[in-house]
C-alpha cells in the first residue's frame, strides 16, 4: 500500500515563502497524476494544485495561481508545492494525495500545517 | 465553478441506523463524484468514486448513488466508527471542488 509523508510546513509570516514536499513510497509514482488539497483550521476541503505524471499539465484553484507553484521529482517520487508571498488565509493543513485515476483523491498523505502569522 | 452542496449540515444518529446524506451540485457533473470521510486530526478516506463505486477495503454498508446533479451517501447501518465527517467532491471540471461537509454524531 502507498504512503504519502508530506513535510516544510511551519510557521511563517505574511509574505514569506515554504516549500512543501510530499515523498511516496511507491516505484509507480510516475505513472499518476498527483495533488496538493488543503484545510484551514475547522473548516472544509479545498483543492489547491494537481500536476499531470511528467509535470507538463497543471492547475491551481484561482485563489493560489501566480503565488503557488506544484512541480515533481519522478526520480525521487516526490511532489513540491512552492508557496510564495503567503497570506493569513492560506492558514491550513496542506495534504498531498494521489489521483489514481478520473480525479479523486487516493490515499492522502498525513499533512503538513502552514501557520502564516504576524 | 461548480459549486457543490450537502445536506444536512449536522446529523445526529444512533448505532444501527441507516443514514443518508445529500450532495447537490450546481450543474450536471455526470457520474464524476467521489465521497470522503474524515475523522478529527485524520486526513480524509477516500469511501466512494464515481458516484457508485466502492473503494477497495471500504465496508459494504456504504454505498452511492446518482447522477448528474443530485448524489446520495448511504450508511445502511451505523457502526461506532462511523462518526466522523462526510465530503463530497467533482472532477467534472476544474477547479475541483468540495461539499462543505456533514457531520455525522452520535445521538
Amino acid at each position: 500500500e502507498v504512503q504519502l509523508v508530506e513535510s516544510g510546513g511551519g510557521f511563517v509570516q505574511p509574505g514569506g515563502s515554504l516549500r512543501l514536499s510530499c515523498v511516496a513510497s511507491e516505484v509507480t509514482f510516475s505513472r499518476y497524476w498527483m495533488s496538493w488539497v488543503r484545510q484551514a483550521p475547522g473548516k472544509g476541503l479545498e483543492w489547491v494544485a494537481n500536476i499531470n505524471q511528467d509535470g507538463s499539465e497543471k492547475h491551481y484553484v484561482d485563489s493560489v495561481k501566480g503565488r503557488f507553484t506544484i512541480s515533481r521529482d519522478n526520480v525521487k517520487n516526490s511532489l513540491f508545492l512552492q508557496i510564495n508571498s503567503l497570506r493569513g488565509e492560506d492558514t491550513a493543513v496542506y495534504y498531498c494525495a494521489r489521483v489514481p485515476t478520473s480525479g479523486w483523491f487516493d490515499p492522502w498523505g498525513q499533512g503538513t500545517l502552514v501557520t502564516v502569522s504576524s | 465553478d461548480i459549486q457543490m452542496t450537502q445536506s444536512p449540515s449536522t446529523l445526529s444518529a444512533s448505532l444501527g441506523d441507516r443514514v443518508t446524506i445529500t450532495c447537490r451540485a450546481s450543474q450536471s457533473i455526470s457520474n464524476w463524484l467521489a465521497w470522503y470521510q474524515q475523522k478529527p486530526g485524520k486526513a480524509p478516506k477516500l469511501l466512494i468514486y464515481k458516484a457508485s463505486s466502492l473503494q477497495s477495503g471500504v465496508p459494504s454498508r456504504f454505498s452511492g448513488s446518482g447522477s448528474g446533479t443530485e448524489f446520495t451517501l448511504t450508511i445502511s447501518s451505523l457502526q461506532p466508527g462511523d462518526f466522523a465527517t462526510y465530503y463530497c467532491q467533482q472532477h467534472s471540471a476544474y477547479p475541483i471542488t468540495f461539499g462543505p461537509g456533514t457531520k455525522v454524531e452520535i445521538k
